[in-house]
């Protein structure tokens, strides 16, 4: 069974600080794999979506890395600004149960002060 | 071009009422997916439809029900609600076709619901 787990569940850090969320799934056969921000009580925006062909996605200040072999992908934000506080989704497109489906972790709620 | 669309954006229903949520899928996409997310947690797959047809299904009781149109616009319906189906409900569309892996989800911005 597919699980994806994100570390750490809550980050705070002040302005201008570079930093790493982390995603690790359990099977490595995955479709893609794809980055969602989501503002408090609103629906999920997509950020990066790396095929599994990919090693990284970069999007403006943010990089997006996937090691398929050790299930593991890193979310980077350079020069971190208030605007960036929100939760950060990781979801891999992988066979599961049901079918393939979109597999979500449960987030990095991020902080940052200015 | 618009992307997702879901309706209502909040609502408040009583124990043990039913309820229908309604989705239009982004522009060019023939699939849609439902999600469920609680309060703290990712969100959870429900079922999808393609081709007015569900194709596949979570782990969600039978009380879980869709439709999908002709225009592929989607509803969801849950039935005899329980205080535990409070979440936010999201709905996402793709596009099923060799290109789909490579395009990935867009979502919208979900409904609210509210059981009380």
């Amino acid at each position: 069974k597919q699980e994806v787990t994100q570390i750490p569940a809550a980050l705070s850090v002040p302005e201008g600080e570079n930093l790493v969320l982390n995603c690790s799934f359990t099977d490595s056969a995955i479709y893609n794999l794809q980055w969602f921000r989501q503002d408090p009580g609103k629906g999920l925006t997509s950020l990066l979506l790396i095929q599994s062909s990919q090693r990284e996605q970069t999007s403006g200040r943010l990089n997006a890395s996937l090691d398929k072999s050790s299930g593991r992908s890193t979310l980077y934000i350079a020069a971190s600004q208030p605007g960036d506080s929100a939760t950060y989704l990781c979801a891999v497109y992988a066979a599961n149960q049901a079918g393939t489906a979109l597999i979500f972790g449960k987030g990095t709620t991020l902080s940052v002060s200015s | 071009d618009a992307g997702v669309t879901q309706s209502p954006t909040h609502l408040i229903k009583t124990r043990g009422q039913q309820v229908t949520l309604r989705c239009s899928p982004k522009s060019g996409h023939d699939t849609v997916s439902w999600y469920q997310q609680a309060l703290g947690q990712g969100p959870q797959f429900i079922f999808q439809y393609y081709e007015e047809e569900e194709r596949q299904r979570g782990n969600f009781p039978d009380r879980f029900s869709g439709h999908q149109f002709p225009n592929y616009s989607s509803e969801l319906n849950v039935n005899a609600l329980l205080l535990g189906d409070s979440a936010l409900y999201l709905c996402a569309s793709s596009f099923d076709g060799t290109a789909s892996l490579k395009s990935g989800y867009t979502f919208g911005s979900g409904t609210r619901l509210t059981v009380v």
